[in-house]
């Protein structure tokens, strides 16, 4: 089955910054997670995102997080204040019959 | 939400079956057992996954005995190319996918 699509897959910023990664379906989904994975460590689960809506949600997920789906297609997780500890690589994945099909990823790096 | 537990790492050689259990003794009616793969910096990939019995595919086959208490990931003949992450996922249509640790397969030449 076709994975979802990331972008940008490398993004650099500035500790304060905010960034937003996205997610582009290959067709019509609608039940999405987000994932991070810091170097070296295990995939952790942020949000689940089922009909424009969250989910279930983890204690990493806190107000400096948010999910959208701004124009019913692309699928957005925003950081609002980045920090040293944000750097991860953050997977997009689709979900279809208790499997998820995963993006390539974002590279987040903050300086 | 099923609990998993899988060795941390194993060794094989090349052209060897490798097969790996994972243990998750509360598993609930509606639970699938599913494991994923994942390469260094590259997302988790599907393989395989199942309900009870046996299931195979072109990639790996999964047994899980009649109390699904466990599974084991059974690969055939495997080449430097399976040296990887493999994470075992056990979870129902409403609970969200929850990945452990995941066992480190190396495999030498």
């Amino acid at each position: 089955e076709p994975e979802v699509t990331q972008t940008p897959s490398h993004q650099v910023t500035q500790m304060g910054q905010e960034v937003i990664l996205r997610c582009v379906p290959i067709s019509n989904h609608l039940y999405f997670y987000w994932y991070r994975q810091i170097l070296g460590q295990k995939v952790e689960f942020l949000v689940s995102f089922y009909n424009n809506e969250i989910s279930e949600k983890s204690e990493i997920f806190d107000d400096q997080f948010s999910v959208e789906r701004p124009d019913g297609s692309n699928f957005t997780l925003k950081i609002r204040s980045t920090k040293l500890e944000d750097s991860a690589m953050y997977f997009c994945a689709r979900r279809t019959n208790e499997k998820l099909f995963f993006g390539s990823g974002t590279q987040l790096s903050v300086l | 939400l099923a609990k998993t537990t899988q060795p941390i790492s194993m060794d094989s050689y090349e052209g060897q079956e490798v097969n790996i259990t994972c243990s998750h003794n509360n598993i609930a009616t509606n639970d699938y057992i599913t494991w994923y793969q994942q390469f260094p910096s590259q997302g988790p990939r599907f393989i395989i996954q199942g309900y009870k019995t046996k299931v195979t595919n072109e990639v790996a086959s999964l047994f899980i005995p009649a109390d699904r208490k466990s599974s084991t990931l059974s690969l055939p003949r495997v080449s430097l190319s399976d040296t990887a992450v493999y994470y075992c996922l056990v979870e129902g249509s409403q609970g969200n996918l929850i990945f452990g640790k995941g066992t480190k397969l190396s495999v030498k030449p």
